[in-house]
């Protein structure tokens, strides 16, 4: 079993939904990552979260550390957002998802 | 530079060949990353670095694969005898210290005939 589990594999959703990716991982760790890859590779940092709850804009990062469970939350998605989202755990040695390809139709 | 560089940004090898791959960090980052991402797959880790000294290579799939970033800045992945497995996007992060931001650069496509 992957350390780290992300639901939906894919993801199709009309612009202007909320959409919510998960996260469940099975190590413990000191800080969770979401990462958003456009085509063609290029790698972005969401968020970096310990505990509770970060905002940036249209996105929204949260994490229970008890139950070992992270979302991601997208207000008003629009095409732009279409990307493959990826939850990665650890620090030095990190385990990522196998990501959530997330698609918004105009 | 504006962001991590990552060179080349293609390279196709034939079986048995030997590449490197080099990776330019944002200047002054002291932590520097390693990663292997198979199509359709996440990344995994391959090895990390803090200046240059390399502090983890528990990722490295063989004795094929090494690493080495001899002077804290720039850092080259070195794959000997490769293999049609090896083919893969390898990616290569820093950030300012261990547990900071990432910032990840564009990867190399390694592909191995």
């Amino acid at each position: 079993k992957n350390e780290v589990e992300q639901s939906p594999q894919n993801l199709t959703a009309q612009e202007g939904e909320f959409i919510t990716i998960n996260c469940s991982y099975s190590v413990g760790i000191s800080a969770l990552h979401w990462l958003q890859q456009h085509p063609g590779g290029g790698i972005v940092s969401l968020f970096m979260l310990s505990s509770g709850k970060k905002k940036h804009g249209r996105l929204i990062a949260t994490i229970n550390i008890q139950e070992k469970h992270s979302s991601l939350h997208i207000t008003a998605s629009h095409p732009r957002d279409s990307a493959v989202y990826i939850c990665a755990v650890g620090v030095n040695d990190m385990r990522f998802g196998a990501g959530t390809r997330l698609t918004v139709k105009p | 530079g504006a962001g991590v560089s990552q060179s080349p940004r293609y390279k196709v090898a034939k079986r048995g060949q030997d590449v490197a791959l080099r990776c330019d960090p944002i200047s002054g980052h002291v932590s520097l990353f390693w990663y292997q991402q198979a199509l359709g797959q996440g990344p995994e880790f391959l090895t990390y670095f803090q200046n240059e000294a390399q502090l983890d290579k528990s990722g490295l799939p063989s004795d094929r694969f090494f690493a080495e970033r001899p002077e804290g800045s720039v850092s080259t992945l070195k794959i000997q005898r490769t293999q049609q497995e090896d083919s893969a996007v390898y990616l290569c992060a820093s950030s300012l210290f261990l547990g900071e931001k990432l910032f990840f650069g564009s990867g190399t496509q390694l592909s191995v005939l």
